[in-house]
């Protein structure tokens, strides 16, 4: 049972597009959620993580929206780039103990 | 600082054959963690260490064992390889138990059972 659900599973954006991913939760105990990104052959890397007590935390071109009462949160990236392309993955933990659980993942192509 | 290293990059192993897997870090990080990586499911953690001589399983631990003999090291071991553990295999650091403290991954090992 995934603790933490991602869609789509993969997306094709144009350049200069909006691109969406969303993820949703049950646990009420996680109370941090941070994106990875990995690009092919690489580890994932913290791209951009947002704590429940905001509702939007933006980092440049990335974007976290963060829904409590509906236990949903997303990333949205702005005019989306060829090298924006990777596996995103959301994630999310309690407080201490810094174990995450993440989403499935999802594949953006970001089409020149 | 070179971060977080495996070893090997790639393995392909028999049916029944055991391996071990080197996680290295230099960032005087306190946990670490081996997750596997599948299609379609993301990262799983396998197990973790909250620090040297440390360590507890995480959401699919069977078949695998770990040791932390020395705090920049954490090793992953298969003794009975099967086809089932064909998958990527990433190790993570971080500082603590705090969850702002980012994780920092390897590159990965891909490991393919025959």
């Amino acid at each position: 049972q995934q603790q933490v659900k991602q869609s789509p599973q993969s997306l094709i954006v144009q350049k200069g597009g909006i691109s969406i991913i969303n993820c949703a939760y049950e646990n009420t105990a996680f109370d941090y959620f941070p994106w990875y990104q990995q690009f092919p052959g690489k580890g994932p890397a913290l791209l951009i993580a947002i704590r429940p007590d905001v509702s939007e935390k933006k980092e440049g071109r990335f974007t976290i929206s963060f829904n409590k009462s509906a236990k949903q949160f997303s990333l949205h990236i702005m005019d989306s780039q060829p090298g924006d392309s990777a596996t995103y993955f959301c994630a999310a933990s309690s407080v201490y103990g810094n174990k995450l659980v993440f989403g499935a993942g999802t594949i953006l192509r970001v089409k020149s | 600082n070179a971060g977080v290293t495996q070893t090997p990059k790639f393995r392909v192993l028999k049916t029944g054959q055991s391996m071990t897997l080197l996680c290295a870090q230099d960032m005087n990080h306190e946990y670490m963690y081996w997750y596997r990586q599948d299609p379609g499911m993301g990262l799983r953690l396998i197990h973790y260490s909250v620090g040297e001589g440390t360590t507890a399983k995480g959401e699919v631990p069977d078949g695998y064992n770990v040791s932390r003999l020395k705090k920049q090291n954490f090793l992953l071991g298969l003794e009975s390889a099967a086809p089932s553990q064909t998958s990527v295999y990433f190790c993570a650091s971080t500082l603590g138990q705090l969850s702002n403290q980012p994780q920092h991954f390897g590159d990965g090992t891909r490991l393919s059972i025959l």
